[in-house]
């Protein structure tokens, strides 16, 4: 089973408008980190928020929020006020704690493209 | 500051070429990491450096080669590539070493801007 999903390949959002990036986990560890990433079209990929399995409250980082619900194992990115350079590939990803290999698990990615 | 530079930017190599891959971070972070990514693709882990050791090797082949020398420096040396190497690869840095419990944020992995290989 694929540890992250993320169901939507592409995205369309009007400059100025929030949009939610969808993300699923499959994990049977109670601790766990999940991670979102950005990665234009230049390739670096960029950090932009992080969840632990164990934080009471929702993260989030200027524009950017992610909608936890830790029953549906969904955890959503949430971004506020798109702007033009918030067209990029978005990928989620999944670290597993009790021990092992530091793997970030992907999800496929969706790409944000912002309309003016 | 969370920077990891890779140089170059771009390679352009032949079959028979012998080339190197350079990451640097001054982070004092103590994992490492190499990643291959194919267009449209989310990245694949290749290797993980802990301590300056390897620790991690996912199953590559043998003509890509990795090398710590030290703490903030990651080489990765490639020999005789095939075509279907060409790849973006990118390289991570984060403050924990692999292995052990997750400690949360303090795991998250930074990236470097990549290399862009092209394998002719």
């Amino acid at each position: 089973a694929q540890k992250i999903t993320q169901t939507q390949p592409g995205m369309f959002v009007q400059e100025k408008e929030a949009v939610t990036l969808d993300c699923t986990y499959d994990t049977s560890d109670p601790s766990y980190g999940l991670f979102w990433y950005k990665q234009p079209s230049s390739g670096e990929m960029i950090f932009l928020i992080y969840q632990g399995s164990y934080d009471q409250q929702n993260a989030t980082e200027g524009r950017y929020s992610l909608n936890f619900q830790k029953a549906r194992k969904s955890a959503n990115l949430v971004i506020s006020a798109s702007q033009l350079g918030d067209s990029a590939m978005y990928f989620c990803a999944m670290r597993e704690g009790g021990g092992g290999a530091n793997n970030l698990f992907f999800g496929t990615g969706t790409r944000l493209t912002v309309i003016p | 500051d969370t920077e990891v530079t890779q140089t170059p930017k771009h390679l352009v190599m032949g079959m028979t070429n012998k080339k190197s891959l350079k990451c640097e971070q001054h982070m004092g972070h103590r994992a490492m990491y190499w990643y291959k990514q194919k267009a449209k693709k989310p990245p694949e882990l290749m290797f993980v450096y802990s301590y300056e050791k390897l620790s991690i090797n996912e199953s590559v082949p043998s003509r890509f080669s990795p090398e710590c020398p030290n703490s903030s420096l990651l080489n990765l040396h490639l020999h005789a590539l095939q075509p279907e190497d060409s790849a973006l690869y990118l390289c991570a840095s984060s403050p924990w070493s692999s292995g052990g419990l997750f400690r949360g944020s303090t795991d998250t992995q930074y990236f470097g801007p990549g290399t862009r290989l092209t394998v002719l």
